[in-house]
């Protein structure tokens, strides 16, 4: 059955910094690309950034470029997202996906339960 | 950026009802949406996938139609299980865009 399991949230200061994980298992990892979505409280979905096959193209949203960046580990099936200068406008559960072998033009599917992440003074 | 707008926002209805909703790009992304359902406290689910045409698994009620910047999401005889928010997402361009979510209550 192919899986995703986030891992690295927790709660934190403001300006401080935290690591995801998300770790495959079930299928063949370095064959596709994968997302990260997040989810504040409450409201929709945000894409967050993209990482392709093999992780030589890297996309992210606007907003959180230069904060956030995201890499991959095809030796330990995962995916991290490395998130800096966080503020309380990053608090939102967070979602790791699987996305086609491209970054583009795919099935988003599947996604991992999440992980939390609170950024609170 | 591709906008993607949902409406209505939200949506009452009962058990047998048919429903549609309906997903407007700010531009051409041909057939490249994929449909998303999330019950409260759990992960997104891919429904459907235009851009694939994939629909493994998910009941015959669920179907999608359109291309270009209109897509919709029907589902023809409404189950308790189908009460959900449901989002739509562009696969044509980066960044990748989400509509806002459509919230179907039980009347």
């Amino acid at each position: 059955q192919d899986q995703l399991v986030e891992s690295g949230g927790g709660v934190v200061q403001p300006g401080m910094s935290l690591r995801l994980s998300c770790t495959a298992s079930g299928f063949t990892f370095g064959h596709y690309s994968f997302y990260w979505v997040r989810q504040a409280p409450g409201k929709g979905l945000d894409w967050v950034a993209g990482i392709s096959y093999d992780g030589s193209e890297t996309h992210y949203a606007e907003s959180l470029k230069g904060r956030f960046t995201i890499s991959r580990d095809n030796s330990r099936n995962t995916v991290y997202l490395q998130m800096d200068s966080l503020t309380v406008e990053d608090t939102a559960v967070y979602y790791c996906a699987r996305a086609g072998a491209r970054l583009l033009r795919s099935r988003v599917d599947p996604w991992g339960p999440g992980t939390l992440v609170a950024v609170t003074s | 950026d591709i906008q993607m707008t949902q409406s209505p926002s939200s949506l009452s209805a009962s058990v047998g009802d048919r429903v549609t909703l309906t997903c407007r790009a700010s531009q051409n992304i041909a057939t490249y949406v994929n449909w998303y359902q999330q019950k409260p406290g759990e992960a997104p689910q891919l429904l459907i996938s235009s851009i694939l045409s994939f629909q493994s698994g998910v009941p015959t009620r669920f179907s999608v139609s359109g291309s270009g910047t209109e897509f919709t999401l029907s589902i023809s005889s409404l189950q308790p299980e189908d009460f959900a928010t449901y989002y739509c997402q562009q696969g044509h361009s980066m960044p990748i865009t989400f509509g806002q979510g459509t919230r179907l209550e039980i009347k």
